[in-house]
């Protein structure tokens, strides 16, 4: 089936620092990536919707100018968190979507990454 | 607008019982509706998946759920827990309008031996 590979799994970085996390679809073109964002004990929520060679959309109260977010090819999203403090501390998933009508079609999510700022 | 109410924060039962795990729903479109579980600090895994086709689902590992359009409930049922069914549980919508999921709080669920 399709799969998503998302890594770093975990980091830790000082803060001030910048953090890339990168999402791949690895047997299927994504048109459209979603990061998400989740608390501890929380549910996942929306942070920005991006579409292959176009700007992300982001979700009322996420700022894109520390949340930056690139999606180059079909295949590859990053997220990067510019100058990063401890209340970004968190588990960001990304999920990628693939074409409709084609075998995959569906939302397939990455295993997320573990940011921790110190 | 779309949203999911998850009507229960935790649920335990006991391993060799019924699971029920219940869910609400608010479209304003045809929804396609989803059950993802979480295991700590691990990505999710999708169970099952409702769009539009047979109102009762059957998913991955025992677990299926029934799409109600009435009731705008899409509750997930497994006939027999596992211990290693013990994971955090989210019920998901997506509709035509809005290409996101919106996500549930989650189901927290224990297994006791």
């Amino acid at each position: 089936g399709a799969v998503v590979s998302q890594h770093p799994s975990r980091v830790i970085c000082k803060s001030g620092t910048s953090v890339k996390i990168e999402c791949r679809s690895l047997d299927f073109q994504a048109t459209t990536m979603f990061w998400y964002r989740q608390f501890p004990k929380q549910s996942l929520m929306l942070m920005a919707t991006s579409n292959e060679g176009s700007k992300a959309t982001y979700e009322q109260g996420v700022e894109k100018d520390k949340f930056l977010i690139n999606h180059a090819s079909l295949t590859l999203s990053t997220l990067t968190v510019t100058s990063a403090h401890p209340e970004d501390s968190s588990f960001y998933i990304c999920s990628a979507r693939d074409f409709p009508g084609t075998l995959n079609y569906g939302y397939t999510f990455g295993s997320g990454t573990r940011l921790t700022v110190v | 607008a779309q949203s999911v109410t998850q009507l229960d924060s935790h649920v335990s039962v006991s391993e060799g019982t019924p699971v029920l795990l219940r869910c609400n729903y608010s479209s304003s479109y045809s929804p396609s509706l989803f059950w993802y579980v979480q295991h700590p600090n691990k990505g999710l895994q999708l169970l099952l998946k409702y769009t539009s086709a047979a109102t009762l689902v059957k998913g991955i590992n025992g677990f299926e759920a029934e799409f109600k359009k009435s009731e705008t409930s899409f509750h997930l049922t497994k006939p027999s827990a596992h211990m290693s069914d013990a994971a955090e549980y989210f019920c998901v919508v997506s509709d035509t309008g809005r290409r996101a999921l919106t996500f549930g709080s989650g189901t927290r669920l224990q297994v006791q031996p």
